[in-house]
């Protein structure tokens, strides 16, 4: 089951950051946290993992609190092809991908 | 991280008929595992698949229903029978890639 909690929509001025927060506060030790999107029904993409620091790629940064109980996906410049459901997923190497409701972010002009 | 190909992407089925679904993965992978994503709801785990074993079903899913076939560590196939118009959704295939899993892209079934 899903261990995750996202609120279930944002929206965000294409240019600007879009800060997307992840709740997983029972997450394990060797948990990692994982950022999925999925645009249009198509396979989710994935975009960044991290398990206590914080991480960065050409899609965006990934910022986990100290005590890792939370996180928050930050698109530093949001486009309109950036609209999309994001899911936050916790996961180790043993346990299933289990999906939780998602945020749908909508980028607006 | 590698790569699936997923079949078909789309169809619409008659009631009472049987539907299977195939993946094809560029690499060997020793687990693959079955979503179904029902209209506007999040992805939800049928199975999860291992070459040489039966699969191995979450809690709501039976096999008589999903029969899940995984001959090689290359493919699978999901298939969905005895269809009823709750089971349009759209199906999808994933296994563990490099930076966690990676999904096929997807089958849209219509149940008519």
């Amino acid at each position: 089951d899903a261990k995750t909690t996202q609120p279930p929509s944002m929206d965000c001025a294409e240019g600007r950051a879009a800060n997307l927060p992840c709740n997983h506060s029972t997450i394990s030790g060797n948990e990692y946290v994982y950022w999925y999107r999925q645009i249009h029904s198509q396979g989710p993409q994935y975009i960044i993992h991290g398990l206590k620091n914080n991480e960065t790629n050409e899609m965006a940064s990934l910022i986990i609190t100290e005590d890792r109980k939370s996180s928050t996906l930050i698109l530093p410049h949001a486009t309109l092809r950036d609209t999309a459901v994001y899911y936050c997923i916790s996961h180790d190497n043993f346990n299933k991908f289990y999906f939780g409701s998602g945020t749908k972010l909508n980028v607006k002009p | 991280s590698a790569v699936i190909s997923q079949k078909p992407s789309r169809d619409i089925c008659q009631r009472g008929t049987s539907l299977t679904i195939q993946c094809q993965v560029d690499s060997q992978v020793t687990m693959m595992f079955w979503y179904r994503q029902q209209p506007g709801q999040s992805l939800t785990l049928i199975a999860t698949a291992n070459q040489g074993s039966e699969a191995t079903y979450e809690s709501g899913f039976v096999i008589d229903k999903f029969p899940i076939s995984r001959p090689n560590l290359t493919f699978s196939t999901l298939t969905v029978s005895n269809m009823s118009p709750e089971d349009s959704s759209i199906y999808l295939c994933s296994t563990e890639g490099r930076d966690g899993y990676t999904f096929g892209s997807g089958t849209r079934l219509t149940v008519v």
